[in-house]
């Protein structure tokens, strides 16, 4: 499967504790995107990275919620302290370049927070 | 935020055409208009993307509105496999290149 490829898909976690959650994108593809969806609503742009750096971080939260994508492995969002709130699904994307390049999707991870 | 709008819902007959409509009146020159669908329980899929021409690909076809303050997807011949939330997006390459505003999306249901 060249695909996108997030795990876990299922995600449950309790309030306090910390969340990972892992992206590898498409072969070939260096550049990764993280979005957040809620019930019933659209996905919201949370980071964008290239390989080692953080480009575009507008949409994470100030606080407990980074992003990383090493030069090697996959990229990581990492929720730390979690909340009921941050129950969502979280979907990773990545393109080949910048541009107007497509971005392939994930199949996303469900996180959910008792 | 670059703003679209987009019916809530529709619903169609399979075997029939259908046309999903997106209003963007504030579109600019450099936006391009993209088209993604998610399944239930599946990440946003690419359809189709285009800047100011028509566009056809294996799985649908792009109309732009001549001012481009709107634009229709159509699916030639819906399938049940075809029921998703449709997307439209538009996407400023220069200064916005790295991202996607998601608005709320068309619901579209196939009936068999």
């Amino acid at each position: 499967n060249a695909g996108v490829m997030q795990n876990p898909r299922h995600l449950v976690r309790r309030r306090g504790q910390e969340a990972r959650l892992r992206c590898s994108p498409m072969k070939g593809h260096s550049h990764v995107y993280w979005y957040r969806q809620l019930p019933e609503e659209g996905l919201k742009f949370m980071v964008y990275l290239q390989k080692e750096n953080i480009i575009d971080e507008s949409g994470m939260p100030k606080e407990r919620f980074s992003a990383e994508f090493p030069k090697e492995g996959p990229s990581i969002l990492r929720i730390q302290q979690v909340v009921r709130g941050d129950s969502a699904a979280y979907f990773c994307a990545s393109s080949q370049n910048t541009g107007n390049q497509p971005q392939h999707f994930g199949d996303g991870t469900r996180l959910s927070i008792l | 935020d670059a703003k679209t709008t987009q019916p809530n819902s529709m619903e169609s007959n399979e075997e029939e055409p259908v046309h999903l409509p997106c209003n963007h009146s504030t579109i600019s020159g450099t936006d391009y208009i993209h088209w993604y669908r998610q399944l239930p329980s599946q990440g946003p899929e690419y359809v189709i993307h285009g800047l100011t021409s028509n566009v056809n690909n294996r799985m649908a076809s792009l109309a732009i509105a001549e001012d481009r303050k709107s634009s229709t997807l159509i699916l030639h011949r819906a399938t049940l496999r075809d029921a998703a939330v449709y997307y439209c997006i538009l996407r400023d390459v220069p200064d916005n290149f790295n991202k996607f505003y998601f608005g709320s999306g068309t619901k579209l249901n196939v009936k068999p």
